[in-house]
């Protein structure tokens, strides 16, 4: 049981590039989650899906696109880099029953946008 | 909307010595509070939550939280730190009135233990 997986762990990025930040979770979870990082900001949240085939923004949403592939997979997508983009991002899942979920979360992605 | 403040940007505390890592929260429900604990270059563990029930809720590695309604507090404690207990920690909320929606994280805590 892999628990939330995230690829790739490391990315470097030129301005303007794309790429898209991989997520997935084997323990049946319903609803999974993308936060960035930044010091002295905490987790701020991105992107969430609340049950497959749904999405909805979170606080800052700005940038990103959002993919909710199946039940397992969550991706996210940067259209065009922007060195405020550059974080350490973080993809959780929770059952997604009630509102005493647990959220959990995966290893992280750190990326730099140059 | 709910919100979480993590006062204390920083936390040193000596090896052996209780330790106590500052939480407190804004919601318009009732509370749904929980601890992370984020090792370097690693994501976010769960230690422990508050949904009701007793205000002292024990969690892993020996922490636990106490809940204070009138205060609107969730502290973080232990009673006698671990080197291996220095590590960044993360109190988020969540309002039970809002259905499920995602946990609203605060700012953080960097606890360091001396030995």
């Amino acid at each position: 049981n892999a628990g939330v997986t995230q690829t790739p762990k490391f990315q470097v990025l030129k301005t303007g590039q794309s790429m898209t930040l991989q997520c997935a979770q084997d323990m049946n979870h319903n609803s999974m989650y993308w936060y960035r990082q930044d010091p002295g900001m905490g987790l701020r949240l991105i992107y969430y899906s609340a049950s497959e085939g749904t999405t909805d923004k979170g606080e800052v949403p700005n940038g990103y696109n959002v993919s909710r592939l199946n039940k397992r997979e969550f991706s996210l997508r940067l259209e065009s880099a922007a060195p405020s983009q550059t974080s350490v991002y973080f993809c959780a899942s929770s059952t997604g029953t009630g509102n005493t979920d647990t959220q959990y979360f995966g290893p992280g992605t750190r990326l730099t946008v140059l | 909307a709910q919100s979480v403040a993590q006062p204390e940007d920083q936390v040193n505390v000596a090896e052996g010595n209780p330790l106590t890592v500052k939480c407190t929260y804004s919601v318009s429900g009732n509370p749904y509070l929980f601890w992370y604990v984020q090792y370097p270059n690693r994501g976010l563990q769960f230690l422990l939550k508050y949904i009701t029930g007793d205000n002292l809720v024990k969690g892993s590695y020996g922490f636990e939280a106490e809940f204070n309604k009138s205060q609107t507090s969730f502290h973080l404690k232990k009673p006698s730190a671990l080197v291996s207990d220095s590590a960044l920690y993360f109190c988020a909320v969540r309002d039970g009135n809002s259905g499920n929606t995602p946990l609203v994280f605060g700012k953080g805590t960097r606890l360091s233990v001396i030995a």
